[in-house]
């Protein structure tokens, strides 16, 4: 099995943009879709990315993804940051023989 | 639009059994769609645990593989977890799940119950 490393946290300033790396261990990143979620303190996760680069409908275009095969990791980026942003995130993908992997999350602090 | 509603013990002895529902509305588990668990320990990061298709194939994350069951009931509209042989580091709040079409995604989750083991 294969397992995704996210770094552990990152802060920037609100209006700032951030990016948010998942590179996985073993496989194409290319191969399978990755998703991302978002997870405020003592609520659910939500999708905030999914099948790379898609956001769902709700869900601001500050944020994108997209994929690097020379790095083998996906990125979440969000521009203009704000304060509300700041939440875990979480990147997900999966393979033939695992129908889902999560990364170790990714505290995102807006200061 | 499709909620999910976690139900069962919140707190339950080691070496025993939890027992876990996700009553599903909004739609029917019979639909095309992979319904799974997901537990968080407390500060810690997601990890799944299966997903059950309505017919009741299965998939289980290996490194939990020996202690699940996860099952479905059509006529009351829910799925079910079951872990055996509990001991603290079960110890998390348990999240149910919707992977529309087998997409390899979730776009609808719960809001989560937490279970405690202790004695």
């Amino acid at each position: 099995n294969f397992m995704l490393t996210q770094p552990h946290s990152v802060s920037e300033s609100p209006g700032r943009t951030v990016t948010i790396s998942c590179t996985r261990s073993s496989g194409s990143i290319a191969s399978n879709y990755v998703q991302w979620y978002q997870q405020r303190p003592g609520s659910a996760p939500t999708t905030v990315i999914y099948e790379d680069n898609q956001r769902p409908s709700g869900v601001p275009d500050r944020f994108s993804g997209s994929i690097d095969s020379s790095s083998n990791s996906a990125s979440l980026t969000i521009s203009g940051l704000k304060t509300e942003d700041e939440a875990d995130y979480y990147c997900q993908s999966y393979d033939g023989s695992i129908p889902v992997v999560f990364g170790g999350g990714t505290r995102l602090t807006v200061l | 639009q499709v909620q999910l509603q976690e139900s069962g013990p919140g707190l339950v002895k080691p070496s025993g059994t939890l027992s876990l529902t996700c009553a599903v509305s909004g739609a029917s588990i019979s639909n095309d769609n992979w319904w799974s668990w997901v537990r968080q320990p407390p500060g810690k990061g997601l990890e799944w645990i299966g997903e059950v298709y309505h017919s009741g194939s299965t998939n289980y994350n290996p490194s939990l593989k020996s202690r699940v069951t996860i099952s479905v009931d059509k006529s009351k509209n829910h799925f079910s977890l079951k872990v055996m042989s509990l001991t603290a580091a079960d110890t998390a709040v348990y999240y149910c799940a919707r992977d529309p079409d087998g997409s390899r995604f979730f776009d609808s989750w719960g809001q989560g119950t937490l279970v405690t083991v202790s004695s």
